[in-house]
């Protein structure tokens, strides 16, 4: 498996734009996991899906920010409109959550996110 | 809440020898799993190391090792015989459970520097 696979890796964009981040989980986890991470507040979850569907979102900070995911392979994070504040890296984990298991989260490669 | 707590930010080794890194944690669940994931300058998240709570015996991978010490909710990561490549940063994180499923808490984070 490819693991998990996020897109872009890097995005420069300015204030007040529309910005898509987008995450393949690996193939058959059932949940998927969007992270923010900064220098000041270090890794903070923002969402997470079980089979599709959002289970929390309360680490989403606010309205501008919005997640989906429309099928089990694919996910988006939607910033409308961004903030220079929003500059941070991404991540993207998914996890397969199963009796036994060790719930263990892989995570992608990251999007750095720069907004001007 | 659980938390987790890394008290060393930063720390160097000199390549070849052993260092340790600390975490605690707190959580108030029987059932839990903990991690050390490694991030180094490609901003990657790379699973190290990890442990379930319920089992005694320390886990080891490679030149990697754990010191969990359940009562003292302590859980300390070892790298022997340090190479240039273990510089990063290292995180500490732990499972808990919601109602629907699992999250995952992070530590600050201990910066690992590796001298040749």
């Amino acid at each position: 498996d490819a693991g998990v696979i996020q897109s872009p890796r890097h995005e420069v964009t300015e204030m007040g734009q529309e910005v898509t981040l987008r995450c393949k989980p690996i193939s058959g986890h059932d949940y998927l996991f969007w992270y923010r991470q900064t220098m000041m507040r270090g890794l903070e979850l923002l969402i997470y899906f079980n089979n599709n569907v959002p289970i929390d979102d309360s680490g989403m900070p606010e309205d501008r920010f919005s997640a989906k995911m429309p099928n089990a392979s694919f996910s988006t994070l939607k910033i409308q409109p961004s903030e220079p504040r929003d500059s941070a890296v991404y991540f993207c984990a998914s996890s397969l959550v199963m009796e036994a298991s060790t719930d263990t989260q892989y995570f992608g490669p990251g999007t750095r996110l720069t907004v001007l | 809440a659980q938390t987790v707590t890394q008290s060393q930010p930063e720390m160097s080794v000199q390549e070849a020898e052993t260092v340790t890194l600390s975490c605690t944690y707190d959580t108030s669940e029987n059932n839990y799993y903990l991690f050390w994931y490694k991030q180094p300058p490609s901003r990657q998240m790379i699973l190290v190391i990890r442990q379930e709570a319920y089992k005694q015996q320390n886990a080891t991978e490679n030149r990697f090792s754990v010191n969990f010490q359940k009562a003292a909710k302590s859980f300390s990561l070892k790298i022997s015989d340090s190479q240039l490549g273990d510089t990063a940063m290292y995180f500490c994180a732990a499972t808990s459970k919601d109602n629907a499923g699992n999250m995952l808490t992070f530590g600050g984070g201990t910066r690992l520097m590796v001298k040749p």
